[in-house]
């Protein structure tokens, strides 16, 4: 069974300040990696998809890294917003079956 | 491109009543959805895989009787709660695949939050 865990589960910066959350797996036979956002009482959005054959995604200031060797992601954003505050997460879609394993989350706080 | 609805974004229930949840893929066709349920605080738990015209896989400890679901067409899957009581209270979010060559990407509802008195 895959487990998922994201360090550190929260942390709060000022603003500008670059963040790094960090996504690791039990099962490193990782086929592509997703990482998502989750506002407060809000559904998830999709940031970065990063397929089997990628080491890394980028989508403006944020850029998402995975190393299927060790079974990491790292999601870097840059000049972090008061606006990128919310809880991120990272999921493992297990190839064949798409069954997403998610972990807890990294709750970001961006203080202005 | 790539939304998905669900309806009702709250509901407010009695112990005992059934509570139907629905969730669309609204521009694109969607063979597999998927229902989770997320308590406070804690990560999105897998509940059940809905596929288009067959029966619905259920994950281990989820029971099928008791969360209902239905996926009648390529947009459109429901999650009915029957006879609903105060722990099953709970965020519910649906998520539709989207198939795009050799690799598929999963975009999430806004979630129903469901509260049982």
């Amino acid at each position: 069974k895959q487990e998922v865990t994201q360090i550190p589960a929260a942390l709060s910066v000022p603003e500008g300040e670059n963040l790094v959350l960090n996504c690791s797996f039990t099962d490193s036979a990782i086929y592509n990696l997703q990482w998502f956002r989750q506002d407060p009482g809000k559904g998830l959005t999709s940031l970065l998809l990063i397929q089997s054959s990628q080491r890394e995604q980028t989508s403006g200031r944020l850029n998402a890294s995975l190393d299927k060797s060790s079974g990491r992601s790292t999601l870097y954003i840059a000049a972090s917003q008061p606006g990128d505050s919310a809880t991120y997460l990272c999921a493992d879609p297990r190839h064949g079956n798409n069954r997403l394993a998610f972990g807890k989350g990294n709750q970001v706080v961006v203080i202005p | 491109g790539a939304v998905v609805s669900q309806h009702p974004s709250r509901v407010i229930c009695k112990s005992g009543t059934s509570v139907k949840i629905e969730c669309r893929s609204l521009d694109f066709q969607a063979t597999t959805m998927f229902w989770y349920r997320q308590f406070p605080k804690q990560s999105l738990m897998l509940m059940a895989t809905s596929n288009e015209g067959s029966k619905a896989t259920y994950e281990q400890g989820v029971e099928k009787d008791k969360f209902l679901i239905n996926h009648a067409s390529l947009t459109l899957s429901t999650l009915t709660v029957t006879s609903a009581h105060p722990e099953d209270s709970s965020f519910y979010i649906c998520s539709a695949r989207r198939f795009q060559g050799v690799y598929n990407e999963q975009f999430f509802g806004p979630g129903t939050r469901l509260t049982v008195l």
